[in-house]
């Protein structure tokens, strides 16, 4: 079964612009969920899909917003981006039921110039 | 805010030896799972533990819960070069409407010296 996919690996942007950030489950997992991870915050919650709705939110500004289609692939999407962006975003993928481990992909590093 | 919080922070050991870690929380939960993640890349899980286990163990891996102190801890064993990570705790604390949302520590970075 393959992992939980993450594109693209490496991602460099300057302010003001915006980003995509695409996540492919686990074949049969419905759930999705985001994470920023920066040295100082360590891991951040952003939010969580399931079956194509935002189920959970964390405290993030309206710039970051994502979906999720019926396949469960998941996109997230940050506007007007800023230096303090620049982070690890995580993808980790579950079946949904809640309170089970999460399978996270590799990650797409952002670097905001 | 962490809801987790791992220490110590960095932990420098040779091969061999044992690495503890330790990770304390603020409000009751529901099970607890520590992960591990390689420098850069996404995390792995190790184990998960429900709150009425006090104790449990996976290959090398021996994790203990206590839910009076709200603490837990991670023993690796006999440590390997290969052990050389950070690890994170993950809790989930109520959230609102009752939903789930693994909420994870700063993390402890490991490194084993050959």
């Amino acid at each position: 079964k393959a992992g939980v996919t993450q594109t693209p690996r490496y991602l460099i942007k300057t302010r003001g612009q915006q980003v995509t950030l695409s996540c492919s489950p686990i074949s049969g997992h419905r759930s999705v969920s985001w994470y920023q991870q920066t040295p100082g915050q360590g891991l951040q919650f952003l939010f969580e899909y399931f079956s194509e709705t935002q189920r959970n939110k964390g405290n993030f500004p309206g710039r970051f917003s994502g979906r999720q289609f019926s396949n469960s692939r998941s996109e997230m999407n940050v506007s007007t981006l800023e230096l303090g962006d620049s982070a690890l975003y995580l993808c980790a993928s579950s079946l949904g039921q809640g309170r089970e481990k999460l399978f996270f992909g590799s990650g797409t590093q952002l670097s905001v110039l | 805010s962490q809801q987790g919080e791992e220490d110590p922070q960095a932990l420098s050991i040779q091969e061999g030896e044992n690495a503890t870690m330790n990770c304390s929380y603020k409000t009751s939960i529901n099970n607890l799972q520590w992960y591990r993640q390689n420098s850069g890349r996404g995390l792995v899980h190790l184990i998960l533990i429900r709150s009425n286990e006090r104790e449990k163990h996976s290959g090398r891996l021996r994790v203990t819960l206590d839910t009076s102190k709200k603490s837990s801890s991670l023993l690796i064993t006999a440590s390997r070069a290969a052990d050389t990570a950070s690890y994170f705790c993950a809790t989930d604390p109520p959230a609102s409407g009752g939903s789930y949302i693994p909420t994870f520590g700063r993390g402890t970075s490991l490194i084993v010296h050959p």
